[in-house]
């Protein structure tokens, strides 16, 4: 089976504190996925990757930037934290058929 | 622009009755669909998917349909279990390798 991990499943950070999300994927997929999910907003993407050094901003890159130094690994970076960006963050990485694999979630609170 | 909906927010169905998620979607030219399923503090799971050149696909106690001409699609689950109380997301894709748009997700709760 396909495995997505997420290193942190819940993160407590302060207002101007940088966060990294971290991601690993172990089905040597080429496509990686972050979103962030909020109620009643649904799943929104923030970035992609489609290879190793390659990012592409999704619908709501701001605030956020990425990291891609290794196929299996996809991290988000929060420069500068602040309390909106308090969420569920969702990492994925898509199989051949265009399935995607989704980790378990890290829930991110911003004080 | 385009978009992926559901028709309702919330279904409320009893146990051992069949349940039968809709969705809506806008964009003709997609050509990829997949239904997934999220339970609580988890990250979503992949139920079933179709692609365009079907109408029906069949999977363990669940069945996906595609009405192109409507832009409509369903999840059917049959016997409904406790287990499959759930908030439910229909995505669609266009081409591949590109980027799924999900929809904002329906819960789906079991009656005793």
């Amino acid at each position: 089976d396909v495995k997505v991990t997420q290193s942190s499943r819940y993160l407590v950070k302060r207002t101007g504190e940088k966060v990294f999300l971290e991601c690993v994927q172990d089905m040597d997929h080429e496509n990686m996925f972050w979103y962030r999910q909020d109620p009643g907003l649904g799943l929104r993407l923030i970035y992609f990757s489609y290879d190793v050094k390659m990012k592409e901003k999704g619908d709501i890159p701001e605030g956020y930037s990425v990291s891609r130094e290794k196929k299996e690994r996809f991290s988000l970076i929060l420069e500068s934290a602040s309390t909106n960006q308090t969420s569920m963050y969702l990492c994925a990485s898509q199989g051949d058929t265009g399935e995607l694999f989704f980790g378990e979630g890290s829930r991110l609170t911003v004080l | 622009g385009e978009s992926v909906g559901l028709h309702l927010p919330t279904l409320s169905v009893q146990e051992g009755d069949n349940s039968i998620i809709n969705c809506a979607y806008s964009n003709s030219a997609s050509d990829y669909f997949i239904w997934y399923k999220q339970e609580s503090g988890k990250g979503p799971q992949f139920i079933i998917d179709i692609r365009s050149n079907m109408d029906k696909r069949q999977g363990q106690r669940v069945t996906v349909l595609l009405n192109k001409t409507v832009k409509h699609l369903s999840l059917q689950i049959a016997a409904t279990q406790p287990g499959d109380s759930a908030v439910y997301f229909c995505a669609e894709e266009f081409g591949a390798n590109s980027k799924l748009t999900f929809g904002k997700g329906i819960t789906l709760s079991v009656r005793p």
